[in-house]
């Protein structure tokens, strides 16, 4: 059972530099979110997707992008990175069959940015 | 901004003590959840309570949710040091489609052996 897997678990990036982080999950679930968690500041959401074909916004947006092209794939790029998106990064998703659901979470993605 | 806001910070505890964790909230909630987060590792759900419910349990998890003061409390009992982790509050808004996680900052819990 996989559940939920990201890719790569690490990198180290220059500034500048494009990137992709990978999220896929084999649950059917309908929601998916990006978190970065930052020490002192917690989880923070990037974007989110209520179902395929749909993102929004989250507390923290902005230097990132998603896609939402089938059921099992939430991709985040950094399309040009910045030291200050230097985090770990959680990508998770939830039925979305109403709000009383909880989340699944991937084993997160740990990206320096220098 | 976020949500929740976990309190205390960090707690340490002796194998054997009750551990409690607070969590303040500042907007209408459909429900509240904890999640658990061992170092280094992805969030794992512990218990949701619905903004109807004022308490839940599940094994040595007990949950209580005040509406009225925007706050929640998350008890462990009988703790272990295989409980050391970090625990994380989140709500879900009322109203709307919209359902987005937010979390707070956080509890460093340590049991000591």
């Amino acid at each position: 059972i996989a559940g939920i897997t990201q890719a790569p678990t690490s990198q180290i990036l220059a500034a500048g530099r494009r990137m992709t982080l990978r999220c896929t999950q084999d649950m059917r679930h309908n929601a998916m979110y990006w978190y970065r968690q930052d020490l002192g500041l917690g989880l923070r959401l990037i974007h989110y997707s209520n179902t395929a074909g749909t993102t929004g916004k989250g507390e923290v947006p902005d230097g990132y992008s998603v896609s939402r092209a089938n059921t099992d794939d939430f991709p985040l790029t950094l399309a040009s990175a910045v030291p200050s998106q230097t985090s770990v990064y959680f990508c998770a998703s939830s039925a979305g069959q109403g709000a009383y659901t909880e989340a699944f979470f991937g084993q997160g993605t740990r990206l320096t940015v220098v | 901004s976020q949500q929740g806001e976990e309190d205390p910070q960090a707690l340490s505890i002796q194998e054997g003590e009750n551990a409690t964790m607070n969590c303040s909230y500042k907007t209408s909630i459909n429900n509240l959840q904890w999640y658990r987060q061992n170092s280094g590792r992805g969030l794992v759900h512990l218990i949701l309570i619905r903004s109807n419910e004022r308490e839940k349990h599940s094994g040595r998890l007990r949950v209580t949710l005040d509406t009225s003061k925007k706050s929640s409390s998350l008890l462990i009992t009988a703790s272990r040091a295989a409980d050391t982790a970090s625990y994380f509050c989140a709500t879900v808004d009322s109203g709307g489609s919209n359902y987005k996680l937010t979390f707070g900052k956080g509890t460093l819990l340590t049991v000591n052996p």
